[in-house]
This record gives C-alpha cells, structure tokens and sequence, in this order.
C-alpha cells in the first residue's frame, strides 16, 4: 500500500521568496512521484515527475523536485515565487508499471504574498 | 496541447438518480482513468480501463459505479443510484502508456440533493 503526506495543507510566502513544499511517501515498491497543481476552477496539472534515473527532476514554471530515497521525500521547490504560482499542490505516488493509480496527498495551498 | 474534456461541469440530481458523466481522453491515450475529490479531502483512485475492460478499481468503486467507452472517441462514468455521499468533484485522466504521467480534465462538480 502506498500513502503520501504532505506537511503544511498552507503555506504562504512573499513574492521572489523560495517555494518549499513537502512532501513524504510510502512504498513498499520503487515509486513514481509526480507533482500536480490545481488552479481554482481548473483541472490538475502536471508540473514535473520523477521514475527513473536522475533524482533532481525540473518541470515547468520553474518548478523542480528533488527524490531522496533514504528520507523518502520528493519535496518541490521554486527559487522565485511568482503571483501567479498561487494554488493548491498535489504530490502523488504510483507503483511503477502499466496503468497504474496515483495516491495523493491531502493538498498544499500556496498563497503568494506581494 | 490537446486536453482531456469533461461534460457536464456541473451536474445536479436528485438522490438516487443515475448519472452519467463524460469525458472525451486525448486522442492517442491507451489508459483512462476515474478519480474524486470529495469537497476538503483528498483526490480518490476510482478505476483505471484499458483494452475495454478495467485494469484497477478502488473499494469506493461499487456495484452502484460502471465505467463504458462506447465509441472511439467517449468514456463515461454512470453511477446507478446516487446518494448524498457521491457529491464530489469527479476527474477524468488519461495517459498514453501504462507508465506515463496522467493528463486530467477540469472535473465535472456532482451534487446530490
């Protein structure tokens, strides 16, 4: 069975200031871990995943995610927060192999203050 | 970039209606997929289909809930006979392979009265 946890369901932070958003999973297999955002009254979307090889994955908007396996995290990261960055973001982890279910975290609300 | 489409976006109905929700996956995408979000908690696993036939179901995913894709293009959800409970935001996803990540739509917003 698999399970995320994502620390802080609010995180606010100033405009230009880092983004740190964690997350922690549990695996009983190697993982795939995705980060999604959802804007309100939208879709999730996809910003960056990781499967295989490289552990620092980048993804869009500048976004990026770092696996650490020892401490089972995948934390997502932005250098520069941007108004625009404002929403609600999802980790989420699958089994690797074909057609499998994403399990979800509960959700972070980022609030870009300017 | 070609989406995945929802219809309705929002659907009212009367406990223990059916409902069918729509969605039309990305065109080339093998893999299709439900999920929910009940309003404050955590986007749920519903089913996953391929090749016609379902591929994963999670515990939510009763006898009340069947999923179709009766042409090339559609896959719906139908619930038979809705409750209070199944108010929720429902996605619809697809993926190219197995393997590949997920593309979600903007969700269909169920409410049950």
């Amino acid at each position: 069975a698999q399970s995320v946890t994502q620390l802080g369901s609010h995180v606010s932070v100033s405009e230009g200031a880092l983004v740190l958003l964690r997350c922690n999973y549990s695996s009983s297999v190697p993982p795939y871990l995705f980060w999604y955002v959802q804007y309100p009254n939208q879709g999730l979307q996809l910003l960056l995943k990781y499967t295989t090889g490289a552990t620092l994955v980048k993804g869009i908007n500048g976004f990026e995610a770092e696996f650490k396996k020892s401490e089972t995290s995948f934390h997502l990261t932005k250098p520069s927060a941007h108004m625009s960055d404002a929403a609600e973001y999802f980790c989420a982890v699958s089994e690797s192999g074909s057609a499998r279910q994403l399990t979800f975290g509960s959700g972070t609300q980022l609030t870009v203050l300017p | 970039e070609p989406e995945v489409t929802q219809t309705p976006s929002h659907q009212v109905t009367q406990m223990g209606q059916e409902v069918i929700l729509r969605c039309v996956p990305i065109s080339n995408h093998l893999y299709f997929y439900w999920y929910r979000q009940i309003l404050g908690q955590k986007v749920e696993f519903l089913v996953s289909f391929y090749n016609n036939e379902i591929s994963e179901k999670s515990e939510i995913f009763d006898d009340q809930f069947s999923v179709e894709r009766p042409d090339g293009s559609n896959f719906t959800l139908k619930i038979r006979s809705t409750k209070l409970e199944d108010s929720a935001m429902y996605f619809c996803a697809s993926s190219r392979e197995g393997n590949q990540p997920q593309h979600f739509g903007d969700g269909t917003r169920l409410s049950i009265l």
